[in-house]
């Protein structure tokens, strides 16, 4: 079964440079979802997207900003890069029937893209 | 959004049941039961959801206290591939997963 595909699997920047994570859901989800996850932490919500509109937005810093497009993937763009943005960035993705989040729907994740920031 | 507690750690032997409990003591009537887990330098992964019910699928199995204040996660064989950091995440209508610590699970060969 297809599962979330994220690009680049890893990707290595200098300070205050930009990356741009991709992330591609299952097919015929609609929501999309990304989480940052450093060194010994749990994965921490930073934003969600659902038909290509904002859904929720958690713990993301101003210096990145997300989309989702018409074919439904994501990208998550970081600009200013610091040295706290190394993490591992996870991309995951639901459907949910009538954009109702009903608490049941079941969240599939990507493989993650490294990001390291020197 | 409603909060779990876990253990930090437990340790099982390869082929025994792992329990794994999880207490929530705030939850709401809407809030679904998630359990999810992550294997090294993976992203997680779904294991099992309930409510109300018991539930069972070809990973585990969920138990749901009656007040639903607690649940466990069973696992009826553990394998070493199944040494992960295991989540419960409670998920009302509207709300996004928000992980906490989770328990860190090993499996002795």
């Amino acid at each position: 079964a297809a599962g979330v595909i994220q690009s680049p699997r890893h990707l290595i920047k200098e300070k205050r440079e930009t990356a741009t994570l991709k992330c591609y859901p299952i097919p015929r989800h609609d929501t999309v979802y990304w989480y940052q996850q450093g060194p010994g932490q749990d994965p921490q919500f930073l934003i969600s997207f659902y038909e290509k509109m904002q859904s929720d937005k958690g713990s993301i810093p101003d210096r990145f900003s997300a989309q989702q497009f018409s074919d439904y993937h994501s990208e998550l763009n970081m600009s200013s890069l610091e040295l706290g943005d190394s993490a591992l960035y996870f991309c995951a993705s639901s459907y949910n029937p009538g954009g109702v989040n009903s608490g049941a729907n079941v969240l599939t994740f990507g493989a993650g893209s490294r990001l390291t920031v020197l | 959004d409603a909060k779990t507690t876990q253990p930090n750690s437990m340790e099982s032997n390869e082929e025994e049941p792992v329990h794994l409990p999880c207490n929530h003591s705030t939850i709401s009537g809407t809030d679904y039961i998630h359990w999810y887990r992550q294997l090294p330098s993976q992203g997680p992964e779904y294991v099992i959801h309930g409510l109300t019910s018991n539930v069972n699928n070809r990973m585990a199995s969920l138990a749901i206290a009656e007040d639903r204040k607690s649940s466990t996660l069973i696992l009826h064989r553990a394998t070493l591939r199944d040494a992960a950091v295991y989540y419960c995440i409670l998920r009302g209508y509207g709300q996004n997963f928000v992980f906490g610590p989770g328990t860190r699970l090993s499996v002795l060969p």
